[in-house]
C-alpha cells in the first residue's frame, strides 16, 4: 500500500489567496483526520470523517477553513481567504476501525507559507 | 476530556547513553496510549501503544515503554541510542473505544557523536 498521500508537499501563496490541500487516505480506512502542526500550538486536531460524514469539526478554527470529503478515497481542506497565521504544516491522517487497534497512519504533510 | 504533558521539550543525549522521555497524561476514563515518532520532513509514525495487559511495552528500533496508572505516567525508555534517533517524539491519548488521539507537545531527541 502507498500508504496515506498528500499534496501538495509545499505551497506558498499570498494573503488572501484560497488554498486547497488534498488526502488520498489507506485504502479500506473508514476514518480520515486532519491535523495542523505549528510550533506554538503543537499537533492540533482539526476535523474528522467516519465513512466520509464529518463528525466533528470544533477544531476549525475558523470559518475560513472547510474539508470536505466526497468520496472513501479523497479528502478536501480548504482556507479562504488564507492568512499569515495559517503558515503550518497540515497532516491527513486515517484509520481503520475495524483492526486491533484504530492506530491512526499519516501522511507525510504539507507545508504551507502565506506570505 | 483527554490532556498529555511532555515535561521536556528537548532532551540532549550522546550516542550510545540511555535515554528516557517522560510523558504524563490526564483523563477520568480509561486510556490507550501511544508513542509517535516524526523524523525531519516526514509525517508520524507509531513507535508502540499500550492497550492493555502488561504495562512495559516493546516498540519498534528498540524502544520501550511502561505504563503507570497510579502516577498516569507513559515514559518511553530506549537503553542505547544512535544518530539516527535524532527526531521529535510525541506521547499520545485516546479514550478506549474512541478513534480521536489528542497529542502531546513534543519532546525533540538530539542525539551527538
Amino acid at each position: 500500500d502507498a500508504g496515506v498521500i498528500q499534496s501538495p508537499r509545499h505551497e506558498v501563496t499570498e494573503m488572501g489567496q484560497e488554498v486547497t490541500l488534498r488526502c488520498k487516505p489507506i485504502s479500506g480506512h473508514d476514518y480520515l483526520f486532519w491535523y495542523r502542526q505549528t510550533m506554538m500550538r503543537g499537533l492540533e486536531l482539526l476535523i474528522y470523517f467516519n465513512n466520509n460524514v464529518p463528525i466533528d469539526d470544533s477544531g476549525m478554527p475558523e470559518d475560513r477553513f472547510s474539508a470536505k470529503m466526497p468520496n472513501a478515497s479523497f479528502s478536501t481542506l480548504k482556507i479562504q481567504p488564507s492568512e499569515p497565521r495559517d503558515s503550518a504544516v497540515y497532516f491527513c491522517a486515517s484509520t481503520f476501525s475495524g483492526g486491533n487497534y484504530n492506530e491512526q497512519f499519516f501522511g507525510p504533510g504539507t507545508r504551507l507559507t502565506v506570505l | 476530556a483527554q490532556s498529555v504533558t511532555q515535561l521536556d521539550s528537548q532532551v540532549p543525549v550522546f550516542e550510545e547513553a540511555p535515554v528516557e522521555l517522560r510523558c504524563n497524561y490526564s483523563s477520568s476514563v480509561s486510556v490507550y496510549l501511544f508513542w509517535y515518532v516524526q523524523y525531519p520532513n516526514q509525517g508520524l509514525q507509531l513507535l508502540l501503544k499500550y492497550l492493555s495487559g502488561s504495562t512495559l511495552v516493546k516498540g519498534i528500533n528498540g524502544f520501550e515503554a511502561e505504563f503507570n496508572k497510579s502516577q498516569t505516567s507513559f515514559h518511553l525508555r530506549k537503553p542505547s541510542v544512535h544518530i539516527s534517533d535524532t527526531a521529535e517524539y510525541f506521547c499520545a491519548v485516546s479514550a478506549t473505544g474512541y478513534s480521536t488521539l489528542t497529542f502531546g507537545k513534543g519532546t525533540m531527541l538530539l542525539v551527538s557523536p
